[in-house]
């Protein structure tokens, strides 16, 4: 079983959509989860960082973290084109010098 | 002021060949990491540093030889490239809080 699962999509949504991006993960041990933007043939770019379960919001952006079902979640709210990319959940179990696990990304699309 | 860079951006070799990816960052972080994205996009962790001690090394063959002269510089160095080997290779770095950064990749492609 996959530590990190994420549906790779596409997901294509209408311009002021409310996006729901979702991550399902094995290991309890994780304790810090993120979200990275990658734009085609750029780097990952760090969204959201959320430290154990609860909810954060930056924006047009809410991540959410359910430790009990092992469930992460991003929302957009008024989604724009230039959110068009690959949104990759992370999880970690420990800071220090860790790697961070990936899902493998769901490509998302904004159609104008 | 980048965060993070690497060199080169772009690297095109032969098999059988060596080469280097160099990495900086100027954050001030003293944990470094190298991670591959291979051809389905899947990111990977291959090392790990902290200031200047490798810590984490995934099973990746002894091939990759990471080194970190300064805590704000780690390299990767590749023996005898395969054609397996062709992927991007990103860079990261960390304050130990959980939050990594990345640098824009090197997409190394071996022929």
């Amino acid at each position: 079983q996959k530590e990190v699962e994420q549906d790779p999509g596409p997901l294509s949504v209408p311009e002021g959509a409310i996006v729901s991006l979702n991550c399902t993960y094995s290991n309890s041990a994780f304790q810090y989860f993120m979200w990275y933007r990658q734009y085609s043939r750029k780097g990952p770019e760090l969204l959201m960082y959320t430290y154990s379960s609860g909810n954060k919001e930056d924006g047009r952006f809410t991540a959410q973290v359910d430790k009990s079902s092992k469930y992460i979640s991003l929302f957009i709210r008024d989604s724009q084109p230039s959110d068009s990319a690959t949104y990759l959940c992370a999880t970690l179990s420990g800071g220090g010098a860790d790697g961070l696990t990936f899902g493998k990304g769901t490509h998302l699309i904004i159609q104008p | 002021d980048t965060a993070v860079s690497q060199t080169p951006k772009y690297l095109v070799t032969q098999m059988g060949n060596d080469k280097s990816i160099k990495c900086e960052q100027n954050l001030g972080h003293d944990t470094m990491y190298w991670y591959k994205q291979d051809s389905k996009k899947f990111l990977k962790i291959m090392f790990s540093y902290n200031n200047k001690e490798l810590i984490i090394n995934e099973t990746v063959p002894n091939r990759f030889s990471p080194k970190s002269p300064d805590k704000a510089h780690l390299n990767l160095h590749i023996n005898s490239l395969e054609l397996g080997d062709s992927a991007v290779y990103f860079c990261a770095s960390s304050d130990g809080e959980g939050a990594q950064y990345f640098g824009p990749g090197t997409r190394l492609l071996v022929l």
